[in-house]
Protein backbone atom coordinates (compact mmCIF):
# COMPACT_ATOMS: atom_id res chain seq x y z
CA UNK A 1 0.00 0.00 0.00
CA UNK A 2 1.87 3.06 -1.05
CA UNK A 3 1.90 6.09 0.48
CA UNK A 4 3.53 8.90 2.54
CA UNK A 5 3.54 8.68 6.54
CA UNK A 6 3.94 11.31 8.63
CA UNK A 7 4.34 10.51 12.67
CA UNK A 8 2.84 10.94 15.38
CA UNK A 9 -0.44 12.58 14.58
CA UNK A 10 -0.34 14.80 17.41
CA UNK A 11 2.90 15.96 19.75
CA UNK A 12 3.13 18.18 22.37
CA UNK A 13 6.64 19.56 23.12
CA UNK A 14 7.57 21.35 26.26
CA UNK A 15 8.94 24.93 25.77
CA UNK A 16 13.18 25.25 25.26
CA UNK A 17 13.01 21.49 23.75
CA UNK A 18 13.69 20.26 19.85
CA UNK A 19 11.37 17.60 18.61
CA UNK A 20 11.62 15.88 15.67
CA UNK A 21 8.75 15.06 12.99
CA UNK A 22 9.20 11.72 10.67
CA UNK A 23 8.30 11.92 7.10
CA UNK A 24 8.61 8.52 4.89
CA UNK A 25 7.32 7.81 1.36
CA UNK A 26 7.47 4.75 -0.21
CA UNK A 27 6.58 5.77 -3.41
CA UNK A 28 9.60 6.09 -4.60
CA UNK A 29 9.11 9.84 -4.98
CA UNK A 30 12.84 12.06 -5.35
CA UNK A 31 11.39 15.21 -4.15
CA UNK A 32 9.61 15.80 -1.14
CA UNK A 33 8.61 19.09 1.27
CA UNK A 34 7.65 20.50 4.17
CA UNK A 35 5.29 22.78 4.94
CA UNK A 36 3.61 24.57 7.78
CA UNK A 37 -0.39 25.14 8.25
CA UNK A 38 -1.61 27.80 10.55
CA UNK A 39 -5.14 28.94 10.22
CA UNK A 40 -5.62 32.31 7.68
CA UNK A 41 -2.39 31.80 6.15
CA UNK A 42 -2.13 28.63 4.16
CA UNK A 43 0.18 26.23 3.47
CA UNK A 44 4.09 27.84 3.82
CA UNK A 45 6.91 26.31 2.71
CA UNK A 46 10.22 25.01 5.22
CA UNK A 47 12.32 23.11 3.55
CA UNK A 48 12.41 21.30 0.08
CA UNK A 49 14.58 18.40 -0.90
CA UNK A 50 15.33 17.77 -5.21
CA UNK A 51 17.09 14.67 -4.29
CA UNK A 52 18.73 12.46 -2.06
CA UNK A 53 21.80 14.23 0.25
CA UNK A 54 20.22 17.56 -1.31
CA UNK A 55 17.68 20.01 0.26
CA UNK A 56 16.87 23.95 0.10
CA UNK A 57 15.39 26.49 2.52
CA UNK A 58 11.98 27.74 1.81
CA UNK A 59 10.20 30.77 2.89
CA UNK A 60 10.12 30.11 6.49
CA UNK A 61 13.16 28.20 7.48
CA UNK A 62 14.50 29.65 10.46
CA UNK A 63 14.24 27.79 13.60
CA UNK A 64 14.00 24.38 11.50
CA UNK A 65 16.20 21.87 10.31
CA UNK A 66 16.10 18.43 7.63
CA UNK A 67 17.91 15.81 6.70
CA UNK A 68 17.42 14.03 3.56
CA UNK A 69 19.79 10.56 3.90
CA UNK A 70 17.67 8.22 2.40
CA UNK A 71 15.07 8.49 -0.44
CA UNK A 72 12.04 7.51 1.51
CA UNK A 73 12.56 9.66 4.04
CA UNK A 74 12.67 13.47 4.81
CA UNK A 75 12.37 14.44 8.62
CA UNK A 76 12.04 17.68 10.01
CA UNK A 77 13.19 18.93 13.28
CA UNK A 78 11.90 22.09 14.88
CA UNK A 79 13.96 23.23 17.27
CA UNK A 80 14.31 25.63 20.59
CA UNK A 81 14.64 28.85 18.24
CA UNK A 82 11.15 28.23 16.36
CA UNK A 83 9.91 31.58 18.68
CA UNK A 84 6.19 30.07 17.67
CA UNK A 85 6.50 26.44 17.24
CA UNK A 86 2.52 25.36 17.65
CA UNK A 87 1.00 24.57 13.81
CA UNK A 88 -0.11 21.61 11.63
CA UNK A 89 2.74 20.26 10.22
CA UNK A 90 2.48 18.91 6.82
CA UNK A 91 5.11 16.87 4.76
CA UNK A 92 4.38 15.81 0.84
CA UNK A 93 6.15 14.28 -2.05
CA UNK A 94 6.46 14.49 -6.04
CA UNK A 95 7.77 12.59 -8.16
CA UNK A 96 10.27 14.42 -9.22
CA UNK A 97 10.85 18.20 -8.48
CA UNK A 98 9.89 19.20 -11.89
CA UNK A 99 7.10 21.10 -13.32
CA UNK A 100 4.55 18.91 -14.11
CA UNK A 101 4.15 16.89 -10.97
CA UNK A 102 1.96 17.11 -8.40
CA UNK A 103 1.95 16.76 -4.72
CA UNK A 104 1.14 14.01 -2.37
CA UNK A 105 0.75 14.66 0.84
CA UNK A 106 0.99 13.31 4.39
CA UNK A 107 -1.49 13.23 6.86
CA UNK A 108 -0.04 15.38 8.88
CA UNK A 109 1.35 16.45 12.68
CA UNK A 110 -0.32 18.63 15.13
CA UNK A 111 2.39 20.51 17.12
CA UNK A 112 1.59 21.90 20.73
CA UNK A 113 4.49 23.80 23.16
CA UNK A 114 3.00 23.16 25.62
CA UNK B 1 9.65 36.75 -3.94
CA UNK B 2 7.66 34.35 -5.70
CA UNK B 3 3.87 34.35 -4.10
CA UNK B 4 0.41 33.45 -5.16
CA UNK B 5 -2.76 35.60 -3.65
CA UNK B 6 -5.59 33.78 -3.50
CA UNK B 7 -9.42 35.28 -2.24
CA UNK B 8 -11.74 35.31 -1.21
CA UNK B 9 -10.34 34.18 2.41
CA UNK B 10 -14.25 32.81 3.31
CA UNK B 11 -17.45 32.26 1.42
CA UNK B 12 -20.33 30.68 3.01
CA UNK B 13 -23.03 29.87 0.52
CA UNK B 14 -26.24 28.64 0.70
CA UNK B 15 -26.04 24.63 -0.81
CA UNK B 16 -27.40 24.94 -5.02
CA UNK B 17 -25.44 28.60 -5.32
CA UNK B 18 -22.13 28.41 -6.81
CA UNK B 19 -18.81 29.34 -5.68
CA UNK B 20 -15.62 30.98 -6.98
CA UNK B 21 -12.28 31.47 -5.79
CA UNK B 22 -9.17 32.92 -7.28
CA UNK B 23 -5.82 33.24 -7.61
CA UNK B 24 -3.14 35.94 -8.75
CA UNK B 25 0.83 36.03 -8.99
CA UNK B 26 2.55 39.12 -9.72
CA UNK B 27 4.98 37.23 -12.08
CA UNK B 28 4.31 34.39 -14.97
CA UNK B 29 3.64 30.88 -13.45
CA UNK B 30 4.53 28.05 -15.46
CA UNK B 31 1.53 26.13 -13.89
CA UNK B 32 -0.65 26.26 -11.24
CA UNK B 33 -2.41 23.51 -9.17
CA UNK B 34 -5.41 23.35 -7.06
CA UNK B 35 -6.40 21.26 -4.38
CA UNK B 36 -8.69 20.55 -1.49
CA UNK B 37 -8.65 20.00 2.08
CA UNK B 38 -11.32 18.64 3.98
CA UNK B 39 -11.88 19.56 7.91
CA UNK B 40 -9.19 18.16 9.75
CA UNK B 41 -7.40 16.28 6.70
CA UNK B 42 -4.78 17.03 4.34
CA UNK B 43 -4.43 18.33 0.78
CA UNK B 44 -5.91 16.48 -2.19
CA UNK B 45 -4.53 17.19 -5.35
CA UNK B 46 -7.26 17.93 -8.06
CA UNK B 47 -6.24 19.59 -11.25
CA UNK B 48 -2.94 20.97 -12.92
CA UNK B 49 -3.33 23.92 -15.63
CA UNK B 50 -0.49 24.35 -18.04
CA UNK B 51 -1.17 26.03 -21.09
CA UNK B 52 -1.98 30.06 -21.51
CA UNK B 53 -6.25 30.23 -21.49
CA UNK B 54 -6.83 26.49 -20.68
CA UNK B 55 -10.18 25.65 -19.03
CA UNK B 56 -10.74 21.96 -17.02
CA UNK B 57 -13.51 20.69 -16.12
CA UNK B 58 -14.99 18.03 -13.27
CA UNK B 59 -17.84 17.23 -12.74
CA UNK B 60 -19.57 20.73 -11.15
CA UNK B 61 -16.12 22.78 -11.03
CA UNK B 62 -14.42 24.52 -13.80
CA UNK B 63 -10.96 25.54 -13.64
CA UNK B 64 -9.09 28.77 -15.30
CA UNK B 65 -5.85 29.38 -16.20
CA UNK B 66 -5.62 33.05 -17.75
CA UNK B 67 -4.15 34.01 -20.83
CA UNK B 68 -0.83 35.81 -19.45
CA UNK B 69 -0.18 32.65 -17.09
CA UNK B 70 -0.80 35.02 -13.56
CA UNK B 71 -4.51 33.97 -12.71
CA UNK B 72 -6.51 31.26 -12.42
CA UNK B 73 -10.19 30.54 -10.70
CA UNK B 74 -11.67 27.74 -9.45
CA UNK B 75 -15.57 27.62 -10.11
CA UNK B 76 -18.05 25.05 -8.37
CA UNK B 77 -22.01 25.14 -9.95
CA UNK B 78 -24.11 24.02 -7.38
CA UNK B 79 -22.43 23.91 -4.24
CA UNK B 80 -23.43 20.71 -2.01
CA UNK B 81 -22.26 20.41 1.07
CA UNK B 82 -20.19 17.30 0.36
CA UNK B 83 -17.77 20.66 -1.32
CA UNK B 84 -16.68 22.08 1.93
CA UNK B 85 -13.39 22.55 2.86
CA UNK B 86 -10.06 24.59 1.77
CA UNK B 87 -9.49 25.17 -1.28
CA UNK B 88 -5.74 26.05 -2.39
CA UNK B 89 -4.59 27.05 -5.34
CA UNK B 90 -0.46 26.42 -5.55
CA UNK B 91 2.26 27.75 -8.62
CA UNK B 92 5.34 26.80 -10.13
CA UNK B 93 7.46 29.30 -11.73
CA UNK B 94 9.66 28.10 -14.74
CA UNK B 95 12.98 28.61 -13.06
CA UNK B 96 12.62 27.12 -9.70
CA UNK B 97 11.53 23.99 -8.15
CA UNK B 98 8.78 25.01 -5.85
CA UNK B 99 5.25 24.72 -5.26
CA UNK B 100 4.31 27.73 -3.51
CA UNK B 101 0.79 27.73 -1.56
CA UNK B 102 -2.23 30.83 -2.29
CA UNK B 103 -3.51 31.29 1.56
CA UNK B 104 -6.87 29.06 0.74
CA UNK B 105 -10.51 29.86 0.48
CA UNK B 106 -12.62 28.42 2.70
CA UNK B 107 -16.00 27.16 1.65
CA UNK B 108 -18.35 26.44 3.66
CA UNK B 109 -22.11 25.18 2.21
CA UNK B 110 -25.55 26.05 4.33
CA UNK B 111 -28.22 23.10 3.69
Amino acid sequence: DGGITQSPKYLFRKEGQNVTLSCEQNLNHDAMYWYRQDPGQGLRLIYYSQIVNDFQKGDIAEGYSVSREKKESFPLTVTSAQKNPTAFYLCASSIRAGLNTEAFFGQGTRLTVV
Amino acid sequence: GQQVMQIPQYQHVQEGEDFTTYCNSSTTLSNIQWYKQRPGGHPVFLIQLVKSGEVKKQKRLTFQFGEAKKNSSLHITATQTTDVGTYFCAGKWEYGNKLVFGAGTILRVKS
